[in-house]
Order: structure tokens, then C-alpha cells, then sequence
């Protein structure tokens, strides 16, 4: 159980153009995801959180209009990267906590991630 | 602000034994994750530490001690495969959030 998938997985994409990333929980609900960013040889750097019904609250440094997320229902977020630039070329990870399984403790399920290359 | 700091590289050799640290200051604890990252693919987690002390989940182990805002994984007989990323995260308390450290990769050789 606790799947998170993504889609798609990779995209090159011209620049000034919008990229849409979907990240699903597959086998469980989800009121908050969380969005990542992760250059090359670097860390996950938290982006948002994207609450369901609600707006995402997005981390200090972070352009809201640029990185639009919505999180429509308990199982889909997504993230739309706007007017994209090479310096957006990234990998983009998502998670889902699974407040339901009776964990002791918050674990985030990670999607497989996303790579974007902008040209 | 929020600081995790943890080594950017180290080197083992099969068979051996390696511990990665990782050193917190942040705004609020609730607990520290430990996940394993192979290139290009999402973090899956390792271990996970709320209170003092050791963890042992096979051949993987982790420490915390709050009061010095330290963790250290240690990963005993080491497999080539082991050869990942190790990424330490804290969840910041009232929020759900987790921040991640600088990561540490790890090559193991054989």
C-alpha cells in the first residue's frame, strides 16, 4: 500500500511554455502533499504544501505565480511550472502522507519524481 | 532558519561498517527521517527516531539525541548496492513538513 505515483516522469519542453506535473496517491487519501524540487547532487528542497480544498502555502523564495499547485481532490495534486526558463530544469518530487494507516509516525510516500529539462 | 547539515561524500568499502551523521537546528522537532536515494529515482525511507536513543532495523541503524540536535545512521556489512544518496529530514513540529539535509552520498567499493 501507500503508492504514490506521478506523470509524467520525464518532459523537455521549450522555454516559455507550461508544464502541468500530476502527482496521485494511488491506494489511500491525502488532504496534504507536498511538492519538492532537487538539482543535481543536491538535497530535496520543500517547495509547498498543497492542501486539499485550500491554497497551497508555498516556502520563503518560492514564486506562487510561477509554481501553481492545486490539490483538487483527496487523491490528485498538481503542479504547473508557468512560462518555464532553463534555470526551472530540475526533478520535481511529490509526497503523500497516509493519515490513515496507523503509523506511529508521519511518513511521506514519494512519487517517483519528475524530471524537466527546458530548453 | 532552518540548518541540517550532513557530509557531502564518504567512501567504504564492502563489508565494512560506515555512519553518516547529521547535525539539526530548526525551528521545532517532531522527529528525524532517514532516507536512501539512488540516483535519478524518490527517496525511500530507512528510520525513523522521535526519542533518544538507538534504532535498529537490520543492517541499518539510527541514533538521535535531541538535546544535542545530532542523528547518525549506521549501515553495518555494506553491499555495493548501498551506494545511494542518504538524506536526514526533519519534521518540523505543528506542521508536517519535512526539511531535508545537504545529503550525503555514499560509494561503496568493493
Amino acid at each position: 500500500g501507500a503508492v504514490v505515483s506521478q506523470h509524467p516522469s520525464r518532459v523537455i519542453c521549450k522555454s516559455g511554455t507550461s508544464v502541468k506535473i500530476e502527482c496521485r496517491s494511488l491506494d489511500f487519501q491525502a488532504t496534504t502533499m507536498f511538492w519538492y524540487r532537487q538539482f543535481p547532487k543536491q538535497s530535496l528542497m520543500l517547495m509547498a504544501t498543497s492542501n486539499e480544498g485550500s491554497k497551497a502555502t508555498y516556502e520563503q523564495g518560492v514564486e506562487k505565480d510561477k509554481f501553481l499547485i492545486n490539490h483538487a481532490s483527496l487523491t490528485l495534486s498538481t503542479l504547473t511550472v508557468t512560462s518555464a526558463h532553463p534555470e526551472d530544469s530540475s526533478f520535481y518530487i511529490c509526497s503523500a502522507r497516509d493519515l490513515a494507516s496507523g503509523s506511529l509516525y508521519n511518513e511521506q510516500f514519494f512519487g517517483p519524481g519528475t524530471r524537466l529539462t527546458v530548453l | 532558519g532552518q540548518n541540517i547539515d550532513q557530509p557531502t561524500e564518504m567512501t567504504a568499502t564492502e563489508g565494512a561498517i560506515v555512519q553518516i551523521n547529521c547535525t539539526y537546528q530548526t525551528s521545532g522537532f517532531n522527529g528525524l527521517f532517514w532516507y536512501q536515494q539512488h540516483a535519478g529515482e524518490a527517496p525511500t525511507f530507512l528510520s525513523y527516531n522521535v526519542l533518544d536513543g538507538l534504532e535498529e532495523k537490520g543492517r541499518f541503524s539510527s541514533f538521535l539525541s535531541r538535546s544535542k540536535g545530532y542523528s547518525y545512521l549506521l549501515l553495518k556489512e555494506l553491499q555495493m548496492k548501498d551506494s545511494a544518496s542518504y538524506l536526514c529530514a526533519v519534521e518540523i513540529w505543528d506542521t508536517d513538513k519535512l526539511i531535508f539535509g545537504t545529503g550525503t552520498r555514499l560509494q561503496v567499493f568493493p
